[in-house]
């Protein structure tokens, strides 16, 4: 059984260009979940989708967007980056969405510098 | 790696003994509260939770307590080892329609030999 897997880890991107972050999710899970980490701070939810589509939503503009594939996978799309989008981005997958009971596995991030 | 909690709060503990990590959390409409940890270039790991109707719950070598009046969750680790020293982070899940995570600010463990 393989866990999240990210990619990439680390990434540098222009002020005002676009970026796409790859998350696969656990064997067996059917949600995702995105989060982004601010240095020093807790991950805070962007969305997240369950069965392809976006099921809730946290406090970012739509310039974040996403997406779930068939087969579970997901994207995290920013537009017009600014550098405040520079942090640590993390996928959670889990079953149904169940986050009680450590049903969420977490990948190690995708670290995205914007300069 | 990278450091993930470059300013957050410290607690530093001799190894052996034990260590307690508060977290204030916001909403008291919550169904879960979560304890996660998080090594340097990783990312959060499922430690422990407790369900809102509980106050106090235990697995190896941690404890889980739960203040519902003041809103204050705590995670007790016993007999600290150099490989628990990360940044530890309180999680609540809202009641509610879909799961998502709130977290809280995070505390940086540092274990000593």
């Amino acid at each position: 059984e393989t866990g999240v897997t990210q990619s990439p880890t680390h990434l540098i991107k222009t002020r005002g260009q676009q970026v796409t972050l790859r998350c696969s999710s656990q064997s067996g899970h059917n949600t995702v979940s995105w989060y982004q980490q601010a240095l020093g701070q807790g991950p805070q939810f962007i969305f997240q989708y369950y069965r392809e589509e976006e099921n809730g939503r946290g406090n970012f503009p739509p310039r974040f967007s996403g997406l779930q594939f068939p087969n579970y996978s997901s994207e995290l799309n920013v537009n017009a980056l600014e550098l405040d989008d520079s942090a640590l981005y993390l996928c959670a997958s889990s079953l149904n969405g169940r986050g009680q009971g450590g049903g969420y596995t977490f990948g190690s991030g995708t670290r995205l510098t914007v300069v | 790696g990278e450091s993930v909690g470059l300013h957050l709060p410290t607690l530093s503990v001799q190894e052996g003994d034990n260590s307690i990590i508060n977290c204030a959390y916001s909403n008291s409409a919550s169904d879960y509260f979560i304890w996660y940890k998080q090594e340097s270039g990783k990312g959060p790991q499922f430690i422990i939770d407790i369900r809102s109707n509980m106050d106090k719950r235990q697995g190896q070598r941690v404890t889980v307590l739960l203040n519902k009046t003041v809103k204050h969750l705590s995670l007790q680790i016993a007999a600290t080892q150099p490989g628990d020293s990360a940044v530890y982070f309180c999680a609540e899940i809202p009641s509610g329609g879909y799961n998502k995570l709130i977290f809280g600010a995070g505390t940086r463990l540092a274990v000593h030999p």
